[in-house]
């Protein structure tokens, strides 16, 4: 299972920018890369995903490097409810592990007003 | 459209006895995942089922077990429940089974066992 490198932990000013760095060196050709959350007493939550090209949508932006070993997920403007930890994890397309995602630690990110 | 539900959302078990988790996808989702959640071990994958077979299977004993319906509903059962199988127990959904989309989970099963 390719495997996936975020820092622990990350620190925003709300109402700035917040760029979530992941490197994945391993991923393969046909390995997507997703993004969950998990907010405090929550299940995950979907964010987004990508392949090759950046990816935007109504929560956040998806920048993936041009030889796909690293990502960034992009948040616009923080807000406390932005406080989680992030995931970013590589799913395969066409495996018989599609449907396991392998969770790492994270990045718990903290906004403070 | 209603998003992934579970009951019951929580539990409590005496070490020894079995359980039976519950979880219904979103509607036309086909592929059912399951993960449980410690604070020492983080999100653990237990078990994918797609079209009521087991797609795979995650690194835990035999006691964990589960299954899926016709109407992609799935549920799971541990058995001979032990203090360490207190987690939160996450399903997800997805409508079928590739990179390409992703998985909606639920508010979780939180199962305490004493």
């Amino acid at each position: 299972d390719a495997k996936t490198t975020q820092p622990n932990s990350m620190e925003s000013n709300e109402e700035e920018p917040v760029h979530l760095p992941c490197n994945h060196s391993t991923i393969s050709g046909t390995d997507y890369i997703h993004w969950y959350r998990q907010l405090p007493s929550q299940g995950p939550e979907y964010v987004i995903h990508g392949l090759t090209s950046n990816v935007n949508n109504r929560m956040a932006s998806l920048a993936i490097a041009e030889d796909r070993k690293s990502s960034t997920l992009i948040l616009h403007r923080a807000t406390l409810r932005d406080a989680a930890v992030y995931y970013c994890i590589l799913r395969p397309h066409g495996s018989s592990n599609t449907g396991k995602l392998i969770f790492g630690q994270g990045t718990t990110l903290q906004v403070k007003p | 459209k209603a998003g992934v539900t579970q009951t019951p959302r929580y539990l409590i078990k005496t070490r020894g006895q079995q359980v039976t988790l519950s979880c219904s996808p979103i509607s036309g989702h086909r592929s059912v995942s399951w993960y449980q959640q410690t604070p020492g071990q983080g999100l653990q994958f237990l078990f994918e089922y797609f079209s009521e077979t087991q797609r795979n299977k995650g690194n835990f004993p035999g006691r964990f077990s589960g299954r899926q319906f016709s109407n992609s509903r799935s549920e799971m059962n541990v058995s001979t429940l032990e203090l360490g199988d207190s987690a939160l127990y996450l399903c997800a959904s997805s409508l079928v089974r590739t990179g390409a989309y992703e998985q909606y989970f639920g508010p979780g099963t939180r199962l305490t066992v004493t």
